[in-house]
């Protein structure tokens, strides 16, 4: 099955610096990456997913990045801003088991004022 | 935009007790997804339906149930419940089981989920 890992597992960030979060996957042939973004006492909130036939999604101050060939992919926020504090969840679907998510431990991001 | 609903959002449960969870997935979404989640985890996959048939199955204890109805809601029976199940359980649906080629029937909505705490 699929292992998704994910880092760093907490991150600190001043506003207006930029957040990476990266996560590698085990599965060769996952092509769908999700990203969720869940905030306390909330569910997860899909921000941005890429599909492996791009390298690179961009939405606003979001984007991710994607190289298939080392199976691993990336979240970028840029200047940030307070409301970013959350966790943030990479994730791969399993295709030959219903596409069920496999997701990474979770990074929580802090933007300080 | 309608999103995925799940009810009740708080339920406070006493050991050995019976529980339902209940998901109603966004308007014309065919599969859903139950999810659990513990405290500082990341969510973990227990069950889906497609169709209304079961179609994956993961480490979900046998004292769960699940099924689709035939508009598509799904309910979570839990039954003989323990102090460990206490825990955000969240519901997500899709267009679709299973990912094409990159039409986005595969994308999983999150509901907000049930917190359910067992004393």
């Amino acid at each position: 099955g699929e292992n998704v890992e994910q880092h760093p597992s907490t991150l600190s960030v001043q506003e207006g610096d930029s957040a990476v979060i990266k996560c590698t996957y085990s599965d060769s042939a996952s092509n769908y990456f999700p990203w969720y973004k869940q905030e306390l006492g909330k569910g997860p909130q899909l921000i941005i997913d890429i599909r492996s036939n791009v390298g690179e999604k961009k939405d606003q101050r979001i984007a991710v990045t994607l190289n298939k060939t080392a199976k691993h992919f990336s979240l970028h926020i840029t200047e940030t801003q307070p409301e970013d504090s959350a966790v943030y969840f990479c994730a791969a679907p399993n295709k030959a088991a219903g596409n069920k998510l496999t997701f990474g431990g979770g990074t929580r991001v802090l933007v300080k004022p | 935009a309608a999103g995925v609903i799940q009810s009740p959002r708080h339920l406070i449960k006493e050991k050995r007790e019976t529980a339902t969870l209940k998901c109603y997935p966004i308007p014309r979404h065919d599969t859903v997804y139950w999810y659990q989640q513990g405290p500082g985890q990341d969510p973990q996959f227990l069950i889906s339906f497609y169709e209304k048939m079961q179609s994956d199955k993961g480490s979900i204890p046998d004292r769960f149930s699940a099924q689709q109805f035939s508009d598509y809601h799904s309910e979570l029976n839990m039954s003989s419940l323990e102090l460990g199940d206490s825990a955000l359980y969240f519901c997500a649906s899709s267009l679709g089981p299973v990912g094409t080629s990159g039409r986005g029937e595969d994308t999983q909505y999150f509901g907000p989920g049930t917190r359910l705490t067992v004393l």
